[in-house]
């Protein structure tokens, strides 16, 4: 079974508008991190948030929130204000285990979003 | 401060070669990861370095893939020899020691094509 699904290949939004990337998990430990990192066209990868399952508040960074729903394992990018440069593939990926031992990350297939002027 | 740089940026070589990639993590990051996303997959994890050691080898596909990280600074990942599967996009990514959140910084990534 796929650990980190997103299940929208492409995504298409409006300039100003906001926009759910979705992701859902799949994990029986108890102690997780979630994160999103977006890959624009050239190619690196940049980290844009960051949720542990511990986290009582919603993690919020800028235009960036991240909707997490424990019960239903999701994990739900929220990004407010579309902009232009916002074009790019977005990543879901999640962390098993505590900061202190698994360090490795498990990614989904990743969400094409194109914002249109 | 610098990033995390990843050479070359490109690679296109012949079923058979050998190729070499080096990653440069963040100063004072002692944990060094490699993953490779291959057309149209996730992006997979290979192996996890903290410092010069292998901390967890468990994604790397063969024994083609020979990955060391010499004195605990950058790492190379050489692949030898390379198969037509090997292709696709190389990323290395480097986090802070005892960080309870992990992020992950990631490089740019080496475009390997094997033909």
């Amino acid at each position: 079974a796929q650990k980190i699904t997103q299940t929208q290949p492409g995504m298409f939004v409006q300039e100003k508008e906001a926009v759910t990337l979705d992701c859902t998990y799949d994990t029986s430990d108890p102690s997780y991190g979630l994160f999103w990192y977006k890959q624009p066209s050239s190619g690196e990868m940049i980290f844009l948030i960051y949720q542990g399952s511990y986290d009582q508040q919603n993690a919020t960074e800028g235009r960036y929130s991240l909707n997490f729903q424990k019960a239903r394992k999701s994990a739900n990018l929220v990004i407010s204000a579309s902009q232009l440069g916002d074009s790019a593939m977005y990543f879901c990926a999640m962390r098993e285990g505590g900061g202190g031992s698994n360090y490795k990350l498990t990614f989904g297939k990743g969400t094409l979003l194109t914002v249109n002027p | 401060e610098a990033g995390v740089t990843q050479f070359p940026s490109h690679s296109v070589i012949e079923k058979g070669q050998t190729v070499t990639l080096r990653c440069d993590p963040i100063s004072g990051h002692d944990n060094l990861y490699w993953y490779r996303r291959v057309m149209g997959k996730e992006i997979k994890f290979l192996l996890h370095f903290v410092k010069e050691s292998k901390q967890d080898e468990s994604g790397m596909p063969n024994n083609r893939f020979l990955a060391e990280r010499t004195g605990g600074t950058y790492s190379t990942l050489k692949v030898q020899p390379a198969e037509l599967e090997d292709s696709g996009v190389y990323f290395c990514a480097s986090s802070q020691g005892g960080s309870a959140m992990g992020e992950q910084y990631f490089g740019p990534g080496t475009r390997l094509t094997v033909t």
